[in-house]
């Protein structure tokens, strides 16, 4: 069975704090880790693609770490604001899916102003 | 330049009842996807296609048929709606030379 669990479920932030939540995924025969941002009412959006262990990704106050030895990765947010309140949803990509995206239930996250 | 669209954006659907879910995308990606999203589960693969005239099926193909007959359009079709069905569907597209994926703004189907 591959499974992708993300935790928390959800999270409330207070704005200007920072946060972060995992995404664990099946290590064996590992390719690739997705992360997406899917804000209500609108569709999921592609932050990062993964490959490597080790590997670091940064795209403004948000950032994820990959260590694919373990099967963890962390999302970060740093400062966070009102814009950034969504479902943060990741995928798991192995030799075992048969290099479909097998995708966990999603960190929803809120921001407190 | 719309990237994936979908009709219609809600439907409720009486059990029995047959529809097709319309996916249309302009960006002339090979690899497209439908998936079905239920409230505190992740996105389920129903069918995929990785070019015109070739499709597969996902996680939880049952109950559904795709066909693709342009790069462009990846119809769904229920034909004996039940209310297992009741989702929200997401059709996805991509090139093949890039995992990420582009999502539609989804339908929300509702089966009584």
């Amino acid at each position: 069975i591959l499974n992708v669990e993300q935790s928390p479920q959800s999270l409330h932030v207070q704005e200007g704090d920072s946060t972060n939540f995992t995404c664990s995924f099946p290590s064996s025969n590992f390719y690739a880790l997705h992360w997406y941002r899917w804000e209500t009412a609108k569709s999921p959006e592609a932050l990062f693609v993964m490959t490597l262990n080790g590997d670091e990704k940064k795209k403004g106050r948000i950032s994820a770490t990959l260590n694919t030895k373990e099967g963890y990765s962390y999302l970060y947010i740093k400062g966070s604001q009102p814009e950034d309140s969504a479902t943060y949803l990741c995928a798991s990509v192995t030799r075992d899916s048969n290099y479909q995206l097998i995708w966990g239930a999603g960190t929803k996250l809120i921001i407190k102003p | 330049n719309a990237g994936v669209t979908q009709t219609p954006k809600f439907r409720i659907l009486k059990i029995g009842q047959s529809m097709t879910l319309q996916c249309t995308q302009d960006m002339n990606h090979n690899y497209m996807y439908w998936y079905r999203q239920d409230p505190g589960m992740g996105l389920k693969l129903i069918y995929y296609s990785v070019g015109a005239g070739i499709t597969d099926k996902g996680e939880v193909p049952n109950g559904y048929n795709v066909s693709r007959s342009t790069t462009e359009d990846f119809p769904l079709r229920l034909e004996l709606a039940a209310p297992s069905q009741t989702s929200v569907y997401f059709c996805a597209a991509r090139a093949q030379s890039s995992y990420e994926q582009y999502f539609g703004p989804g339908t929300r189907l509702t089966v009584t």
